[in-house]
């Protein structure tokens, strides 16, 4: 079964509005990344956390991971219509050895202008 | 904008035939990676390489082989294509030493259909 399990599976927003979305996984991670994939494209890097952070920013994202949880949340504030797209967790598990990365399910957010 | 590249972006043909996706990097990576996707759905690995002459298999049981003898070019084939192959191959690639942040960069993917 996949490691990452993402909620909602589908978001709907108003432009400027916050979205966040969440990821839990099952195993201990080397770190856990978020990636975009507009629609019928390839994945696009956003932000990486290592297993010893708690907290990150990026211009508009900030990434937060609990290790004791297993979960991990992404923030987009303000959004933008542009932002709409389908974004992924994955993570580098310890586990499954290393250059491995497992994904999750998926959150499709739309942002409406 | 990251230089690996995935031909062909679109593929329908029939059932039984041979196919080859081609992936190519142009970033010197060493691990390079095949996830297939169905619309809306999650990445599954089907192969995976550490470098050249290195293949495994990934976590999804694939009917599809992959070559790797060389660094940037590591292409899939499925030697007879059934209609439960349809799906969206994508690529990815990822360097090694000092120049690896953690991050995969992927291919535009490739979108099969079998009829």
């Amino acid at each position: 079964s996949q490691q990452g399990e993402e909620d909602p599976q589908a978001l709907s927003i108003q432009e400027g509005e916050n979205a966040t979305m969440n990821c839990s996984y099952k195993t201990s991670i080397n770190n856990l990344q978020w990636y975009r994939q507009n629609s019928g494209r390839g994945l696009v890097h956003l932000i990486l956390i290592r297993s010893n952070e708690r907290e990150k920013h990026s211009g508009r994202l900030r990434v937060t991971l609990d290790t004791s949880k297993k979960s991990s949340s992404l923030l987009i504030t303000a959004s933008r219509a542009a932002d709409t797209a389908s974004y992924f967790c994955a993570t580098e598990s310890t586990t499954s050895g290393t250059y491995k990365y497992i994904f999750g399910t998926g959150t499709r957010l739309k942002v409406l202008a | 904008e990251a230089d690996i590249y995935q031909t062909p972006r679109y593929l329908v043909i029939g059932t039984g035939k041979k196919i080859t996706l081609e992936c190519s990097q142009t970033m010197g990576h060493d691990k390079m990676y095949w996830y297939q996707q169905d619309p809306g759905m999650e990445l599954h690995l089907i192969h995976y390489s550490y470098g050249v002459n290195s293949t495994e298999k990934g976590d999804l049981s694939s009917e599809s082989t992959v070559s790797r003898i060389r660094t940037e070019h590591f292409p899939l084939t499925l030697e007879s294509a059934r209609p439960s192959h349809t799906s969206q191959y994508l690529c990815a690639s990822k360097p090694t030493g000092t120049r690896n942040t953690g991050e995969l960069f992927f291919g535009e993917g490739s979108r099969l259909t079998v009829l």
